[in-house]
């Protein structure tokens, strides 16, 4: 089956660091991956869709200069968490698409704690 | 706006106790309908599917879910529990393109 990788899993860093996430697709060349925030007892929050090549789609309300996304290849996606604060602490998951009929494959998530 | 409603956050059951777990979707056109499945630990994978056909679909490990339009509802059922079931359960609705848009979740917790 299909497999993402997201790294790392945990983090924690000081307020006003800048903190990375990759997220791979290990035996497959995903169209388009996803970068999702969940809140404690809440659902999935899409924040962006990335195709390879392109800029970002970003949802409502997210940040673009906050949130960095890049899409350098069909395999890999990174988001990068700019001048971090403690309110950016939540857990970030990847995901990626092969086709447009909405099956996803998700990375384990990245746990970001900032101090 | 389209949202993805699931009717309880958290369910605690016996082994061998029958599950179902609701899932409401808004959104009046064609849809692509998924449940995904966190267990502890691990990442989010697809445990079923609807796309057209039967609107009666299985998954992995005897689950099931059924797609009544008129109810714009896709529960998910499974006649008996094992406490390995525990896991998180997000419902999930795909109206076209790449965009999916999923249920709060629920806790499922099996008590052996």
């Amino acid at each position: 089956g299909a497999v993402v990788s997201q790294h790392p899993s945990r983090v924690i860093c000081k307020s006003g660091t800048s903190v990375k996430i990759e997220c791979r697709s290990l035996d497959f060349q995903a169209t388009t991956m996803f970068w999702y925030r969940q809140f404690p007892k809440q659902s999935l929050m899409l924040m962006a869709t990335s195709n390879e090549g392109s800029k970002a789609t970003y949802e409502q309300g997210v940040e673009k200069d906050k949130f960095l996304i890049n899409h350098a290849s069909l395999t890999l996606s990174t988001l990068t968490v700019t001048s971090a604060h403690p309110e950016d602490s939540s857990f970030y998951i990847c995901s990626a698409s092969l086709e447009k009929d909405g099956i996803q494959y998700f990375g384990a998530g990245t746990r970001l704690s900032v101090l | 706006a389209q949202s993805v409603s699931q009717h309880n956050h958290h369910v605690i059951l016996s082994e061998a106790a029958s599950l179902e777990l609701g899932c409401n979707y808004s959104y009046g056109g064609t849809v692509n309908l998924f449940w995904y499945v966190q267990y502890p630990g691990q990442h989010l994978q697809l445990l079923l599917k609807y796309f057209s056909g039967d609107p009666l679909v299985k998954g992995i490990k005897g689950f099931e879910a059924e797609f009544i339009k008129s109810k714009f509802s896709f529960n998910l059922r499974k006649p008996s529990v094992q406490w390995s079931d525990t896991a998180e359960y997000f419902c999930a609705v795909n109206t076209g393109g790449f965009k999916t848009i999923f249920g709060a979740g629920t806790r499922l917790f099996v008590k052996a």
